[in-house]
């Protein structure tokens, strides 16, 4: 089966670190997406691992560990317009099926 | 370089109508995505093409839903007869490489809502 958990509500602090975490289990594996969802808007790119490890860019740093289907976003220096739900997508098979998780909303208070 | 195209922005229906959603994807991406998008839920998806075939459709309810990529460019994805639970945002997206790990770019997506 395929399964992809993410927490589903997280706040933090404006200026602050947060890290929202993503574990998933699925058949076959071609790399791990992270996307930003705003209210109301579609979803766009943030960060793509398919090694092990972390990327950095920017503000925003994404770890993953294939090993324990585990992968972490990292988003530092928090600011306001950083409020959004933040999706944990696995891309599967030949022709990469994209299956997404349920989203965490992260709000962010001054 | 435009981006994923999607019409109706909103579309109102009642039960038991039919209704039809359009994309045209970014030039060149030969995979597209259809995704039903229920409120504070993740896109889960409905239908994948690759050029115009049909890479997977297991999670589409064929008894009501359908959906085609002629030419493999544009898509149509269409609902008959529509239900209640059929009230979300339908995303489509649309990527470059055949099973590649290159991201999927989105459009702004079609709000239904049945009444």
């Amino acid at each position: 089966g395929q399964n992809i958990d993410q927490p589903t509500e997280m706040t933090a602090t404006e200026g602050a670190i947060v890290q929202i975490n993503c574990t998933y289990q699925t058949s076959g594996f071609n790399g791990l997406f992270w996307y930003q969802q705003h209210a109301g808007e579609a979803p766009t790119f943030l960060s793509y691992n398919v090694l092990d490890g972390l990327e950095e860019k920017g503000r925003f740093s994404s770890f993953l560990s294939r090993s324990k289907g585990y992968s972490y976003l990292l988003l530092k220096e928090l600011q306001m317009k950083d409020s959004a739900s933040y999706l944990c997508a696995v891309g599967t098979g030949g022709y990469n099926k994209l299956i997404f998780g349920a989203g965490t909303r992260l709000a962010v208070h001054p | 370089e435009a981006g994923v195209a999607q019409s109706p922005r909103y579309k109102i229906i009642e039960k038991r109508q039919s209704v039809a959603f359009w994309c045209n994807p970014i030039s060149g991406h030969a995979t597209l995505y259809w995704y039903q998008q229920i409120l504070g839920q993740g896109p889960k998806l409905l239908i994948q093409f690759q050029n115009n075939g049909v890479v997977d459709d297991s999670q589409l309810p064929k008894d009501r839903f359908s959906a085609e990529r002629l030419k493999g460019v544009d898509s149509t994805l269409k609902i008959q007869p529509a239900k209640l639970e059929d009230s979300a945002v339908y995303l489509c997206a649309s990527s470059f490489v055949r099973g590649g790990n290159t991201e999927a770019f989105f459009g702004q997506g079609t709000r239904l809502t049945v009444v």
